[in-house]
């Protein structure tokens, strides 16, 4: 079974709406949560991560993301895309203990001018 | 420059052949992964070393799959009688020791097509 969950797969917006990315986990266990971003021709890099503390986590490039522990999700927010947000976007929640990332399958966003 | 680098940056290999992959972490990172990505997928973890030992090859889906880092610092993953299912992006990432888990950064990869 699927640890990891992101539930949409492509993404179309227009500047200037705003974004929700979905990630669900299934581990029962405390874990570190991670959003990485691969824009087009570029490496995987880090937008945020949450270990602990407050649950409301600020990235770089206005994004965002909420720990709800209830809901086993790390949801990804911003409220107003940009063309160079246009990229793939990571969800990487993993257990506790484990150094290794667990990514999801991605979500590819393109925003439209 | 100062990033993880990887070489080659895109290898075809017949089936059967043998092929390595070289990574570079960045300079006095401890820590080194491996980690496979098949076309529109997440990655998969393959592999981790702390300086020259590997100290979790979980993820390595066969005994096909070798992968080394003598001294800690370069670190090179081995496929051999490579298969079609081999195809994927090979990603190499590197971190500090800080804390158990840390920011992992990421190689360019290396794109492997096996005909």
């Amino acid at each position: 079974a699927q640890s990891v969950s992101q539930h949409n797969h492509h993404v179309i917006l227009s500047e200037a709406a705003s974004l929700e990315l979905g990630c669900n986990y299934s581990y029962g266990g405390t874990v570190n949560l991670f959003w990485y971003v691969q824009y087009p021709g570029q490496h995987l890099q880090l937008l945020l991560k949450y270990f602990s503390g407050d649950p409301l986590v600020k990235g770089i490039k206005g994004f965002e993301a909420e720990f709800i522990k209830s809901k086993f999700s790390f949801n990804l927010r911003k409220p107003s895309v940009q063309w160079s947000d246009t990229a793939e976007y990571f969800c990487a929640p993993s257990p506790t203990g484990r150094r290794a990332l667990t990514f999801g399958s991605g979500t590819r966003l393109q925003v439209q001018p | 420059g100062a990033g993880v680098s990887q070489s080659p940056r895109y290898k075809v290999a017949k089936r059967g052949q043998d092929v390595a992959l070289r990574c570079d972490p960045i300079s006095g990172h401890v820590s080194l992964f491996w980690y496979q990505q098949a076309l529109g997928q997440g990655p998969e973890f393959l592999t981790y070393f702390q300086n020259e030992a590997q100290l979790d090859k979980s993820g390595l889906p066969s005994d096909r799959f070798f992968a080394e880092r003598p001294e800690g610092s370069v670190s090179t993953l081995k496929i051999q009688r490579t298969q079609q299912e081999d195809s994927a992006v090979y990603l190499c990432a590197s971190s500090l020791p800080l804390g158990v888990v840390n920011e992992q950064f990421f190689g360019p990869g290396t794109r492997l097509t096996v005909l």
